[in-house]
C-alpha cells in the first residue's frame, strides 16, 4: 500500500531554513495533492500548504512569505522549505496526501500521513 | 480564517457507550468537513470525509453528519481503541483549518 516516509533534521537554528522531504512509496505521486501540516501544543493542527504533482501550490497565507514547496516526480517525493524560522515554528511536521478544497474522494482529504518529524528551533 | 469550534473539549465515557462530538464552523463550509482520530505520538487518521463518507477500513460505528456550519461525529458502542483525540477539519476555504480537538477519555 502507499506509504509516506519523512526525512530531515530535527533541530534548526533560528533564522535558518527548515527543510523536510516526504518520499512516497507503493504508488505514484502523480495526479494527487500533497500537503504539509504541523502540530504544536500552542496552535494545534495547522495546515501549511499543498503542492499538486504538476507543481502548482496553495499556501497558508500566514506562512506564505516564508514557505516554498517543490515536487520531484522522478524521485516520487515532495519537499518543504520554511525560511527564517523562529521558536514558534517548533512543532511536529507531517506530510499528508490531500488538501484539495472540494473533497470528493478520501485521497483529497489527508487520507495518508507520514510518521511525523519533531522539529525544534533552537540555537 | 474559518474558525472550527468543537464541543466538548473533553469527554469521559465507558466502553460500550455512544458518544457525540460537535463541530461548528464560523461560516458555511457546505459539506467539506473531515474528521480525524489521533492517538498520542501518532499521526492523525482520517475517519470521515465530506461530512458523512466513511473512509475505507474505518468501523461502521463511526458516523458523520451535518452540513453548512454544524456537524457531528457519533461513535456508537465505544471500544478501547476509540479512546483518543478527535479533530474536525474544513477543506472549503484556504487556509484549511482544524478544530481544537475533543479528547475522549475512559471513565
Amino acid at each position: 500500500q502507499v506509504q509516506l516516509q519523512q526525512s530531515g533534521p530535527g533541530l534548526v537554528k533560528p533564522s535558518e531554513t527548515l527543510s523536510l522531504t516526504c518520499s512516497v512509496s507503493g504508488g505514484s505521486i502523480s495526479s494527487f495533492y500533497w500537503s504539509w501540516i504541523r502540530q504544536s501544543p500552542g496552535k494545534g493542527l495547522e495546515w501549511i500548504g499543498y503542492i499538486y504533482s504538476s507543481g502548482s501550490t496553495n499556501y497558508n497565507p500566514s506562512l506564505q512569505s516564508r514557505v516554498s514547496m517543490s515536487v520531484d516526480t522522478s524521485k516520487n517525493q515532495f519537499s518543504l522549505n520554511l525560511r527564517s524560522v523562529i521558536a514558534a515554528d517548533t512543532a511536529v511536521y507531517y506530510c499528508a496526501r490531500g488538501g484539495l478544497g472540494v473533497v470528493v474522494t478520501a485521497s483529497d482529504a489527508f487520507d495518508l500521513w507520514g510518521q511525523g518529524t519533531m522539529v525544534t528551533v533552537s540555537s | 480564517d474559518v474558525q472550527m469550534t468543537q464541543s466538548p473539549s473533553y469527554l469521559s465515557a465507558s466502553v460500550g457507550d455512544s458518544v457525540t462530538i460537535s463541530c461548528r464552523a464560523s461560516e458555511s463550509v457546505v459539506n467539506y468537513l473531515n474528521w480525524f482520530q489521533q492517538h498520542p505520538g501518532k499521526a492523525p487518521r482520517l475517519l470521515i470525509y465530506a461530512a458523512s463518507s466513511l473512509q475505507s477500513g474505518v468501523p461502521s460505528r463511526f458516523r458523520g453528519s451535518g452540513s453548512g456550519t454544524d456537524f457531528t461525529l457519533t461513535i456508537s458502542s465505544l471500544q478501547l481503541e476509540d479512546f483518543a483525540t478527535y479533530y474536525c477539519q474544513q477543506s472549503y476555504f484556504t487556509p484549511r483549518t482544524f478544530g481544537q480537538g475533543t479528547k475522549v477519555e475512559i471513565k
